[in-house]
Order: C-alpha cells, then sequence, then structure tokens
C-alpha cells in the first residue's frame, strides 16, 4: 500500500498568512493525488484533484502543486473560513489512502 | 445538483452487522464508482472500499475484508455498505462518496455509528 505523510501535523497562522502543506507518498503516484478541506461535523470537501486542478467554485488562493512523491497545498493569503483540517489523498492505486491530516489553527 | 443522502446515525451492540445507505441524485447513478471512508472521533479519514455501481463489482482495503459488503439498487440510485461483527473500534462516522476517477468529488453527510454494549 502507498503511504501518505503530511507536514506539518498542526499549524498555526494568522489571517493573511501564506500556508503551504506539504504531502509526501511512500513511491510515485505521478499526478494522481487530491486535496480536502475538513470543518468539524462536515463531510470533507474536494479543493484541489489532479495536484494541481482547481475544483470549481474554490477561491484561487487555493492552489497546488508536485507530481511523483511530492506535492504541496498553499493557501496564498489565509482567510478566517480556511482554518480547518486538511487532508491529502493518492488515488494512483487502492487502497486510495489518505494522509493523516493538517489542522491550521489561528495563532 | 449532485447529491448523496446518507440514513440516520445508528447504535450497534458488539457483534452486529450495521447497513448504511446513499441515496445519489442529480447524476447517472452508474456512471461513477461510490468509495467509503470513515473517521473515528478526532481522527483522520480511513478508507474503506469502492464499488462500481454499474457492475456490481467491489474493491476493499486489506483491513475490513470479510467484514464489510458493498452493494447498490440501481433502480432507486441507492448504494449501500455493510460492515459485520462490529465492535467499539468501529465507532466512527461513516461517509459515503462519489468516485470521478480523479478525486472524491461529492460526499454524503455522514452517518454515525456508534457500538457499545
Amino acid at each position: 500500500d502507498i503511504q501518505l505523510t503530511q507536514s506539518p501535523s498542526f499549524l498555526s497562522a494568522s489571517v493573511g498568512d501564506r500556508v503551504t502543506i506539504t504531502c509526501r507518498a511512500s513511491q510515485g503516484i505521478s499526478s494522481y493525488l487530491a486535496w480536502y478541506q475538513q470543518k468539524p461535523g462536515k463531510a470533507p470537501k474536494l479543493l484541489i484533484y489532479a495536484a494541481s486542478t482547481l475544483q470549481s467554485g474554490v477561491p484561487s488562493r487555493f492552489s497546488g502543486s508536485g507530481s511523483g512523491t511530492e506535492f504541496t497545498l498553499t493557501i496564498s493569503s489565509l482567510q478566517p473560513e480556511d482554518f480547518a483540517t486538511y487532508y491529502c489523498q493518492q488515488l494512483n492505486s487502492y487502497p486510495h489512502t489518505f494522509g493523516p491530516g493538517t489542522k491550521v489553527d489561528i495563532k | 445538483q449532485v447529491q448523496l443522502v446518507q440514513s440516520g446515525a445508528e447504535v450497534k451492540k458488539p457483534g452486529a452487522s450495521v447497513k448504511v445507505s446513499c441515496k445519489a441524485s442529480g447524476y447517472t447513478f452508474t456512471s461513477y464508482d461510490i468509495n467509503w471512508v470513515r473517521q473515528a472521533t478526532g481522527q483522520g479519514l480511513e478508507w474503506m472500499g469502492w464499488m462500481n455501481p454499474n457492475s456490481g463489482n467491489t474493491g476493499y482495503a486489506q483491513k475490513f475484508q470479510g467484514r464489510v459488503t458493498m452493494t447498490r439498487n440501481t433502480s432507486i440510485s441507492t448504494a449501500y455498505m455493510e460492515l459485520s461483527s462490529l465492535r467499539s473500534e468501529d465507532t466512527a462516522v461513516y461517509y459515503c462518496a462519489r468516485d470521478n476517477g480523479d478525486s472524491l468529488d461529492y460526499w454524503g453527510q455522514g452517518t454515525l455509528v456508534t457500538v457499545s454494549s
């Protein structure tokens, strides 16, 4: 199975900050990576698919990059509604594993 | 608009089974796989498996092999996930999600399954 790691696990930031989250895969997954945002008590919401394609309706301050084994999610200017937990998921091969998550909290 | 609506919360005793439903609307049900994902309280997302509603083919994470069954009823555009031999560690919110090949683009609202004696 492909393992995903995320760093950092926890991030404290202020409104307006630029935030970067990294997701690393245990083996190459091409660009078969998605990013999700989850708020407490809610289902995850798709942000980015195919490593760098923004899902329709998602603000342009979110961006994704990478291929192979290293990927990043960047929020260019953190907004109050962005405080949440972020997960990466690989869809290169089954099982479609998730990363452990990165919680973004208010500084 | 695409919607996945799941059945309500369940409380089960250890050793019992639970069957969660996921009713799809707003798209052709047989055109997209359905995945199931669970999340224990305060924990991360755990992928459980997939089902192709057209063929009925399934694939399960090894952890759940032998305990999980994913089925569907195409006449009512509904997917089901049944988990047997429940234990306390299975207490979690269970989600269905539509797999478009690149991502899980639509999610159900989640179903809380509590396993307690």
